[in-house]
């Protein structure tokens, strides 16, 4: 099945650090979508992108909608132990009865160092 | 409010055994999806159902099926289990606008 390009494929950050994650696609969507997952846990919705050039934060999580529809950016600023996990980007290019049809990236997988 | 509810969360099967995961969503959302998830294949997404009928369907054979029921608990069932089956299977319930909400998963082991 399709997965979306996510880069970088992980990343070794210390404590307080800003970090940057990004997403890209061969076809345009019309959302994008950005999840954390846990060890043990399913994906949790962090950030929903519904316009192209839309920048939307979420505290210190701050995402953008390429205008080019085929990419998005992920920004954590000050990281945290606690930021630590998988993210996913997911595209969806809706019509009738597709809203629920995701296409996930990759993953980018954090490890905060104190 | 309750979260969406998947059991059993492990199992471990044999090959061409079959098995049924169950969903409930969250309280008032009608739509359910399915997700598979694997190591090699990422989140991949299996089906959707809403009022009890499937909306939408990915691309994995037809050894892969679910139902939803009148009250919006949906059941995903994988007959002649493979070794290639071993993932964490996820469900997601979603309301009329919302964005879709994830449960913990069911792992299945498929030895």
């Amino acid at each position: 099945g399709q997965q979306l390009n996510q880069s970088p494929q992980s990343m070794f950050i210390q404590e307080g650090e800003d970090v940057s994650m990004n997403c890209t696609s061969s076809s345009i969507f019309n959302t994008w979508l950005w999840y954390k997952q846990e060890p043990g846990e399913g994906p949790v919705l962090l950030i929903a992108l519904y316009k192209a050039g839309e920048l939307t934060s979420n505290g210190r999580l701050t995402a953008q909608f390429g205008i080019t529809r085929k990419d998005s950016f992920l920004n954590i600023s000050a990281s945290i132990p606690s930021d630590v996990g998988i993210y996913f980007c997911a595209g969806r290019l809706e019509s009738t009865g597709t809203a629920s049809k995701l296409t996930f990236g990759t993953g980018t997988r954090l490890q905060v160092t104190l | 409010k309750a979260g969406v509810t998947q059991t059993p969360r492990y199992l471990i099967k044999t090959r061409g055994q079959q098995v049924t995961l169950s969903c409930s969503p969250i309280s008032g959302h009608r739509s359910v999806s399915w997700y598979q998830q694997t190591p090699g294949q990422g989140l991949q997404f299996l089906f959707e159902y809403f009022s009890e009928t499937q909306r939408n369907k990915g691309n994995f054979p037809g050894r892969f099926s679910g139902r939803q029921f009148s009250n919006s608990r949906s059941e995903m069932n994988v007959s002649t289990l493979e070794l290639g089956d071993s993932a964490l299977y996820l469900c997601a319930s979603r309301d009329s606008t919302g964005e879709l909400f994830f449960g913990e998963g069911s792992r299945l082991t498929v030895l």
